[in-house]
């Protein structure tokens, strides 16, 4: 049974470009999270996806948007990059609208930007 | 405003030495505190979670008690595999969002 995974593991950007992140949640999962974690922090929820809306959004500017697919996998998307969006980027699983007993993350999606 | 203080920052351990971490909350109707191991470069793996004051749960050298306003993980005869930093989060009962602490840097020692 496959995990939460996530993609690309490592990515290095300039400033004022565009990324896109992918996550596939865990088999039977069908609620997805985002959360960005500086170094040294905690992680910060960005939003949540749950039959394909956006239910919950974190402080995060509008730069920051995403995506969920019919089969439950989303995207995460950040445009115009700035140096501070340099963290690393975790996808969260879970059932019914992140009500489940566990939330599982994802290795999570490094992002440099330069 | 939800909020989440761990303590220590940081702890040192010799091998064997038991010890304990600490989480502190609020929140607006808890819906479960969820205690996670991460390591360097790693997402967070999940370990617990637990929903009413009195609950204890417990995984190898790990045992994860909650009161209504915080929560400790007793780490018993701690290994050097259990070097990691351990990160704690509530759920917001009316949102669902997970609001993390800032985690325990634990090192243990041979």
């Amino acid at each position: 049974d496959a995990g939460v995974t996530q993609s690309p593991t490592h990515l290095i950007k300039t400033r004022g470009q565009q990324v896109t992140l992918r996550c596939s949640p865990k088999s039977g999962h069908d609620t997805v999270s985002w959360y960005q974690q500086a170094l040294g922090q905690g992680p910060q929820f960005i939003f949540q996806y749950y039959e394909e809306e956006e239910r919950q959004r974190g402080n995060f500017p509008d730069r920051f948007s995403g995506h969920q697919f019919p089969n439950y996998s989303s995207e995460l998307n950040v445009n115009a990059l700035l140096l501070g969006d340099s963290a690393l980027y975790l996808c969260a699983s879970s059932t019914t609208g992140n009500s489940g007993n566990t939330i599982y993350f994802g290795e999570g999606s490094w992002l440099t930007v330069v | 405003e939800d909020q989440v203080t761990q303590s220590p920052e940081a702890l040192r351990l010799q091998e064997g030495e038991s010890s304990s971490l600490n989480c502190s909350y609020t929140v607006s109707g808890l819906r479960g505190l969820f205690w996670y191991r991460q390591d360097p470069g790693k997402g967070p793996e999940f370990l617990f979670t637990l929903y009413s004051a009195g609950e204890e749960k417990e995984k190898e050298r790990l045992k994860a008690t909650l009161t209504k306003k915080e929560s400790f993980l007793h780490i018993t005869a701690p290994k050097p595999e259990d070097s990691a930093t351990y990160l704690c989060a509530v759920r917001n009962g009316a949102t669902n969002k997970l609001i993390f602490g800032t985690g325990t840097l634990l090192a243990v020692q041979p």
